[in-house]
């Protein structure tokens, strides 16, 4: 059973409207994370929580919230979406502190923004 | 910057050949060193991974050989099997930087039978 899951599988937005991709976790983590993938940028990291009510700006945090309203659940929104923020979202959550920290990814939001 | 650097950006190797993935970074504060691996249409998985204080880690086929001194790894792939053919990033992070992982941009391999 999928222990991070994401929601929706696929999005189609329009340029200027709200988008919000959900990501809810059964592995009790404290830590989860959103990244997006793009062709020849690897995986890149927008938003993270350390934990309920935290979140902190990762490297590319422009155009792009985050929420995090409970241990399970952590939200990525996008207030004003761009054809730019077009990309694959991955959620993660981690499994502890300090330099062994182990992710479990979601199987990611494809978003496309017309 | 770029704090972690792979190469090639793309491989392709003949069934049962190995493959050699090749990473580098930047900081020398970096101790732990995952492999991620990932398929088309999944998201990333942790394969592998290495501790500072070794220069080697094996699990199955997967092999990591670490260099310390030069600030750089590779990722050995044995007998490598067309279910291999995924997209694998290195990643690295230290212990004294809030839990920060910091990701490669990934070589795409590809096994030919």
């Amino acid at each position: 059973e999928a222990a991070v899951t994401q929601s929706p599988r696929n999005k189609v937005a329009v340029t200027g409207g709200k988008v919000t991709l959900s990501c809810n976790q059964t592995n009790n983590h404290n830590n989860m994370y959103w990244y997006r993938q793009d062709t020849g940028h690897g995986l890149r990291l927008i938003h993270y929580s350390y934990g309920a009510g935290s979140t902190e700006k990762g490297d590319i945090p422009d155009g792009y919230k985050a929420s995090r309203p409970s241990q399970e659940n952590f939200s990525l929104i996008l207030e004003l979406a761009t054809p730019s923020q077009t990309s694959v979202y991955f959620c993660a959550s981690g499994d502890g502190w300090g330099a062994n920290e182990r992710l479990f990814f979601g199987h990611g939001t494809k978003l496309s923004v017309l | 910057q770029q704090q972690v650097r792979q190469s090639p950006q793309s491989l392709t190797v003949w069934e049962g050949e190995t493959a050699i993935l090749n990473c580098s970074y930047e900081n020398s504060a970096f101790d732990y060193f995952p492999w991620y691996q990932q398929f088309p249409g999944e998201g990333p998985a942790l394969l592998i991974a290495i501790r500072s204080v070794s220069d080697k880690k094996e699990d199955g086929g997967f092999t990591i050989f670490f260099n310390k001194r030069e600030k750089n790894l590779s990722l050995h792939i044995k007998d490598s099997q067309p279910g291999d053919s995924a997209t694998y990033f290195c990643a690295a992070s230290a212990g004294n930087n809030n839990n920060r992982i910091f990701f490669g941009d990934g070589t795409q391999l590809v096994v030919k039978p």
